[in-house]
C-alpha cells in the first residue's frame, strides 16, 4: 500500500525552464510534506517542506504547493538548472506517533539539459 | 557543524553473516532513524531512537535491530544476512524526531550481500 506515489519516474526540461515535480498522497493524517534531492550512493538533501495549514511554500527557485483536498503536493523549480539534476523525493510524516518516520514517494528522475 | 556520519560507506558479507553499521548524528540532535533503500522498495523506514530508547519501528524483521548510546550514537544491527539485504543503509538525525522536523541524512553505508 504506497500512500506516497509519485506517478512519474523521470522527467526532462531545458535549462531557464521551469520543472513541476508532482506527488500525490492517500493518507488523511499527513499533516507535513518536504521534498528531498538525493544523488546516487548519498544521502537525500533537505530541499523545502510545507505544513498542512499552508497551502505554498517558497525558498529561493523553489516553490511547494500543496492542495489538501486533491491530497497532491508539487515542487516547482525556476529557473531549472543543469545542476538540479538528481532525483527528487517527496515524503510525508503525521498521525501522532510518527517519531522520525518519513513516507517516501519512490521518487522522479530530473534531468536538465543545457 | 558536522553532518551525520556513517561508517563504514562501503561493506560487502556473505549469507548468514552478521553486520554492524554505525551513525553519528549532528552534535545536538538526540533522534537518529534508520532507513533502507533498495531499486525496488525505495526508501523505507526502519526504526527511530531517542534517549536511548526505540520510539518507532517499521515493518521489517526481527534480524534488524539497533541500539542508541548516551552520546546519541545509534548502531544498526542485521542478523542472518540474505541476499535481499543488499541496499544502501541511510541514517538520519534530528533535534527530537517530532512529526513537523525535517531529518537530515548522512551518506549512507553501501552492503552488498554475496
Amino acid at each position: 500500500d504506497q500512500q506516497v506515489k509519485q506517478n512519474s519516474p523521470s522527467l526532462s526540461v531545458q535549462e531557464g525552464r521551469i520543472s513541476i515535480l508532482n506527488c500525490d498522497y492517500t493518507n488523511s493524517m499527513f499533516d507535513y510534506f518536504l521534498w528531498y534531492k538525493k544523488y546516487p550512493a548519498e544521502g537525500p538533501t533537505f530541499l523545502i517542506s510545507i505544513s498542512s495549514i499552508k497551502d505554498k511554500n517558497e525558498d529561493g527557485r523553489f516553490t511547494v504547493f500543496l492542495n489538501k483536498s486533491a491530497k497532491h503536493l508539487s515542487l516547482h523549480i525556476v529557473p531549472s538548472q543543469p545542476g538540479d539534476s538528481a532525483v527528487y523525493f517527496c515524503a510525508a510524516s503525521g498521525g501522532g506517533t510518527s517519531y522520525g518516520k518519513l513516507t517516501f514517494g519512490q521518487g522522479t528522475i530530473l534531468t536538465v539539459h543545457p | 557543524k558536522a553532518g551525520v556520519t556513517q561508517t563504514p560507506r562501503y561493506l560487502i558479507k556473505t549469507r548468514g553473516q552478521q553486520v554492524t553499521l554505525s551513525c553519528s548524528p549532528i552534535s545536538g540532535h538526540r533522534s537518529v532513524s534508520w532507513y533502507q533503500q533498495t531499486p525496488g522498495q525505495g526508501l523505507q523506514f526502519l526504526f527511530e531512537y531517542f534517549s536511548e530508547t526505540q520510539r518507532n519501528k517499521g515493518n521489517f524483521p526481527g534480524r534488524f535491530s539497533g541500539r542508541q548510546f548516551s552520546n546519541s550514537r545509534s548502531e544498526m544491527n542485521v542478523s542472518t544476512l540474505e541476499l535481499g539485504d543488499s541496499a544502501l543503509y541511510l541514517c538520519a538525525s534530528s533535534l527530537v524526531g517530532a512529526e513537523n522536523e525535517k531529518l537530515f541524512f548522512g551518506s549512507g553505508t553501501q552492503l552488498s550481500v554475496l
